[in-house]
């Protein structure tokens, strides 16, 4: 089945853990991408990938590190995570390099920062 | 910097009324817009895309218009059932970047 995976989907942490959220998506999509959403502020972009090793600055990138070393991955990293991204986070991605064809998003994971 | 408002932000109909939700964005330079939609607890499916050349895109009850030149969209749900109920969203991907925009949505509930 074609989809988007996101691990953990629930995590509860401490101001200054560093985290990882994963992301993996099995439809050879060039574009991936990662949001987060807050009540009243809607979906609001972190990071994006056109292709391997190449990312890009969303809107609100402060605070979040990603890579992409392979296709199929796309890590969201909180090297110390604050009350503040305490959010709803969502990964997608998107068939080719451009934004001109739909997203695919994953379930979502929410993160409560103590 | 691009910007995108959906009104109403809440929406409550009786079973099989028609409705119109809309979205409105500041850039005209967009490549295409997409309608999602979202369940509680749950991920964004996709509706319907629209690309900027398009004037309409229909998938069932569903229809999605837009106007670029006046930066509106609107999303067209014919015979509204139950199960139509979710938070509907629009987003734009700024032309020249590879970024997207989201609306804050509005939030449909479909009276039995």
């Amino acid at each position: 089945e074609a989809q988007v995976t996101q691990n953990p989907r629930y995590l509860i942490t401490v101001t200054g853990k560093k985290l990882t959220v994963t992301c993996s998506q099995n439809m050879n999509h060039e574009y991936m991408s990662w949001y987060r959403q807050d009540p009243g502020l809607g979906l609001r972009q972190i990071y994006y990938s056109m292709n391997v090793e190449v990312t890009d600055k969303g809107d609100v990138p402060e605070g979040y590190k990603v890579s992409r070393k392979e296709k199929r991955n796309f890590p969201l990293i909180l090297e110390s995570p604050s009350p503040n991204q305490t959010s709803l986070y969502f990964c997608a991605s998107s068939p080719g390099d451009r934004p001109e064809e739909t997203q695919y998003f994953g379930p979502g994971t929410r993160l409560l920062v103590l | 910097k691009q910007e995108v408002t959906q009104i109403p932000a809440a929406l409550s109909v009786p079973e099989g009324e028609n409705l119109v939700l809309n979205c409105s964005f500041t850039d005209s330079a967009i490549y295409n817009l997409q309608w999602f939609r979202q369940d509680p607890g749950k991920g964004l499916t996709s509706l319907l895309l629209i690309q900027s050349s398009q004037r309409e895109q229909t998938s069932g009850r569903l229809n999605a218009s837009l106007d670029k030149s006046s930066g509106r969209s609107t999303l067209y749900i014919a015979a509204s059932q139950p199960g139509d109920s979710a938070t509907y969203l629009c987003a734009v991907p700024t032309s020249g970047t590879y970024k997207y925009i989201f609306g804050t949505g509005t939030r449909l509930k479909v009276l039995a």
